[in-house]
């Protein structure tokens, strides 16, 4: 079955522990991406990546570093939390030839006290 | 940036009526999709839909990419189809989607 998954999938953590959310796509798309979500704000894009070794900043970038070091992972790490993060986070891929639909996953919900 | 507006923002019917959820953007498109965020949280692609019209079942949605929006027809409504209903666009050279601030539908049995 074609599908992006999250892990985890609920997280309650404290100020400054570093922690890692992950991400992974079995449908071959070059393109994965890391959203989240706020009451009021709707979902902003947070790092992007077109490819291996490729990432780029989207709207919301600070506080969160991105890696691609596989096309089938792309992990979001939070290297010193802070409770401002506390959101749900959604991880999307899509192909960047032909349909340029996006595929989300179930989403994380995160919660820094 | 290009701007996506959805109307209208809440709206609350009666089990079996049917709705129109419109959004509107601001740009030429290559991208498309219309979800559906189910009370736990989840995005659930309805249509990828950057131009035409598709249909699945009792839901159908429209995009006019010339006139610059598209429309997400639900009809015979059900209690399962609460929930909001978000509009997402991707421009041409723009890499992520951009989301309208959603329709909250509820519907009453």
């Amino acid at each position: 079955e074609a599908q992006v998954t999250q892990n985890p999938r609920y997280l309650i953590t404290v100020t400054g522990k570093k922690l890692t959310v992950t991400c992974s796509q079995n449908m071959n798309h070059e393109y994965m991406s890391w959203y989240r979500q706020d009451p009021g704000l709707g979902l902003r894009q947070i790092y992007y990546s077109m490819n291996v070794e490729v990432t780029d900043k989207g709207d919301v970038p600070e506080g969160y570093k991105v890696s691609r070091k596989e096309k089938r992972n792309f992990p979001l790490i939070l290297e010193s939390p802070s409770p401002n993060q506390t959101s749900l986070y959604f991880c999307a891929s899509s192909s960047t030839g032909g349909s340029y639909e996006q595929y989300f996953g179930p989403g994380t919900r995160l919660t820094v006290t | 940036g290009i701007q996506v507006e959805q109307s209208p923002p809440d709206l609350i019917l009666q089990e079996g009526a049917n709705s129109t959820l419109r959004c509107n953007f601001s740009d030429s498109v290559n991208n498309l999709q219309w979800f559906h965020q189910n009370p736990w949280g989840q995005l659930i692609n309805l249509f990828y839909i950057p131009s035409g019209t598709k249909q699945n079942g009792r839901l159908s949605a429209t995009t006019v990419a010339t006139e610059r929006y598209s429309l997400l027809y639900i009809s015979s409504s059900q209690t399962t189809d609460s929930g909001v209903y978000f509009c997402a666009v991707e421009a041409f050279g723009n890499e992520k989607l951009t989301f309208g601030t959603g329709t909250r539908l509820t519907i009453i049995p």
